[in-house]
């Protein structure tokens, strides 16, 4: 176990909705990454957040939005939800300035996000 | 750009050896990562080797790294049914903030 945390572990959404998804890190790290993984694929990066700020971003539009607490926790937004973003997120935490130096990434279980 | 290319599929029996394959593209990426992912389950790190490492071992893992050829290995020695699992490939982006993921090389180990 990691350690990192993600909620909801499952939900359902129609077309057009919004959805929150929410990760708490590993204690004392400061850095969160999020992950869109499609049936089939590999991850690929949404974004990543150090010292709430947005420090990097994947090819992703957007209507992905995030944000980072004081605290180190992580919220992952999707407005205007399509049937395409049916996915597993995962949530990813570094001990890291920002980067991944220290060469250890550490997942969460992850959100898995039908939209119908 | 970057790409991670893995084989897809992998079967073995429960004793043998394993080994999986993977290339990428970065010549520059300072760290190479194969993770695990059991069904319906998030990402677990096995190990990660630095660019300057040509192999790492540790205990039934072996990682080896042809920074010529740009080819990245994992060998699981005494393979075991626990083990089937999708494996990953991964290498760090340029600017150093994300990991970038082959498609996984599905285990399978049969009894």
């Amino acid at each position: 176990e990691t350690g990192v945390t993600q909620s909801p572990t499952h939900l359902i959404k129609t077309r057009g909705q919004q959805v929150t998804l929410r990760c708490s890190s590993q204690s004392g790290h400061n850095t969160v990454s999020w992950y869109q993984q499609a049936l089939g694929q590999g991850p690929q990066f949404i974004f990543q957040y150090y010292r709430e700020e947005e420090n990097g971003r994947g090819n992703f539009p957007p209507r992905f939005s995030g944000l980072q607490f004081p605290n180190y926790s992580s919220e992952l937004n999707v407005n205007a939800l399509e049937l395409d973003d049916s996915a597993l997120y995962l949530c990813a935490s570094s001990l890291a300035s920002g980067g991944l130096s220290t060469g250890e990434l550490f997942f969460g279980e992850g959100s898995r996000l039908t939209v119908l | 750009g970057e790409d991670v290319e893995q084989s897809l599929f992998l079967s073995v029996r429960e004793g043998d050896s394993s080994v999986i394959n993977c290339t990428y593209t970065d010549s520059s990426s300072t760290y190479l990562y194969w993770y695990k992912q059991e069904p319906g389950a998030g990402l677990q790190l096995l190990t990660y080797i630095f660019s300057n490492m040509d192999m790492k071992q540790d205990q039934r893992l072996t990682v080896l790294l042809n920074k010529k050829d740009k080819h990245l290995s994992l060998r699981i020695a005494d393979t075991q049914t626990g083990d089937s699992a999708i494996y990953f490939c991964a290498e760090i982006n340029q600017a150093g903030t994300a990991l970038i993921f082959g498609k996984g090389t599905t285990l399978s180990v049969s009894s």
